[in-house]
C-alpha cells in the first residue's frame, strides 16, 4: 500500500515555464488537497477536490490550476512559474468522514529561478 | 476564519528531560478538531496526536500528550523522556467538524532541538 505518492520529489524551474506535479493515493480517498509550504511558514491550502470531477479554491489559488479526472489523480498545474512559488508543495488525502487523520505524501520542492 | 498561532519558533530540551510546545488558535466554532503534526528532515509530515473538542480529556500517544484548554483556546504539546529522534518541525492544526472540506489550517511551526 503505497499511500500518497508525489513526483517528482525536486525541480528547477526557469521563470514562466510550466510544469504539472503529480500525486496519486491507492487508498480510495474522495477528498484530496494540495498545500504549499513556505520557509518557516506552515502549510497554506492551495486547492481541495472532493471527490472526481469536483475542485475548489483553496487560500493561496493564484497561480495554479487542478483537475481531477479520476479518484486517484490530483495532478497540480503551474502554467507561469514565478519566483514566488519557490516552496515545498504537500498533496493529502482523506476520506469522507470527520474523525480520521489525512495522509501526507513526502513533498515536492520546487525552486523557480 | 479560524487562525492558528505558535508563538515558539524554536524549542530546545536536552534528552530524557520534558518539554512543552504552545499552540493557541481562535475559533468561533464550538464542535472541531485539533492536531500535532512532526515534520523531520526527511519533510514527511507525521501525525503525532489528535484531540477532538466536544472531548474533555486529554490525548495521550505514549510519550506525548496535550493539554487542551478550550476556554483558552490552548493546545499545547508536552513530550516526556525526550529522544533524539523526536528533533524536528512541529506544526499544530485546526479543522473543523462543520466545515465539509475536513481542511487544514496550520500554524507556523516550532523547531525542536533536543541536545545529546
Amino acid at each position: 500500500n503505497a499511500g500518497v505518492t508525489q513526483t517528482p520529489k525536486f525541480r528547477i524551474l526557469k521563470i514562466g515555464q510550466s510544469m504539472t506535479l503529480q500525486c496519486t493515493q491507492d487508498m480510495n480517498h474522495n477528498y484530496m488537497y494540495w498545500y504549499r509550504q513556505d520557509p518557516g511558514m506552515g502549510l497554506k491550502l492551495i486547492y481541495y477536490s472532493v471527490g472526481a470531477g469536483i475542485t475548489d479554491k483553496g487560500e493561496v489559488p493564484n497561480g495554479y490550476n487542478v483537475s481531477r479526472s479520476t479518484t486517484e489523480d490530483f495532478p497540480l498545474r503551474l502554467e507561469l512559474a514565478a519566483p514566488s512559488q519557490t516552496s515545498v508543495y504537500f498533496c493529502a488525502s482523506k476520506i469522507n468522514r470527520g474523525n480520521t487523520e489525512a495522509f501526507f505524501g513526502q513533498g515536492t520542492r520546487l525552486t523557480v529561478v | 476564519a479560524q487562525t492558528v498561532t505558535q508563538s515558539q519558533p524554536e524549542m530546545s530540551v536536552q534528552e530524557a528531560e520534558t518539554v512543552t510546545l504552545s499552540c493557541t488558535y481562535d475559533t468561533s466554532e464550538s464542535d472541531y478538531y485539533l492536531f500535532w503534526y512532526k515534520q523531520p528532515p526527511s519533510r514527511q509530515m507525521i501525525l503525532v496526536i489528535r484531540q477532538e473538542a466536544y472531548k474533555q480529556q486529554n490525548a495521550t500517544e505514549n510519550r506525548f500528550s496535550v493539554n487542551f484548554q478550550k476556554a483558552a483556546k490552548s493546545f499545547s504539546l508536552k513530550i516526556s523522556d525526550s529522544q533524539l529522534g523526536d528533533a524536528a518541525m512541529y506544526f499544530c492544526a485546526y479543522r473543523s467538524a462543520v466545515d465539509s472540506s475536513y481542511k487544514l489550517i496550520f500554524g507556523s511551526g516550532t523547531r525542536l532541538l533536543v541536545r545529546p
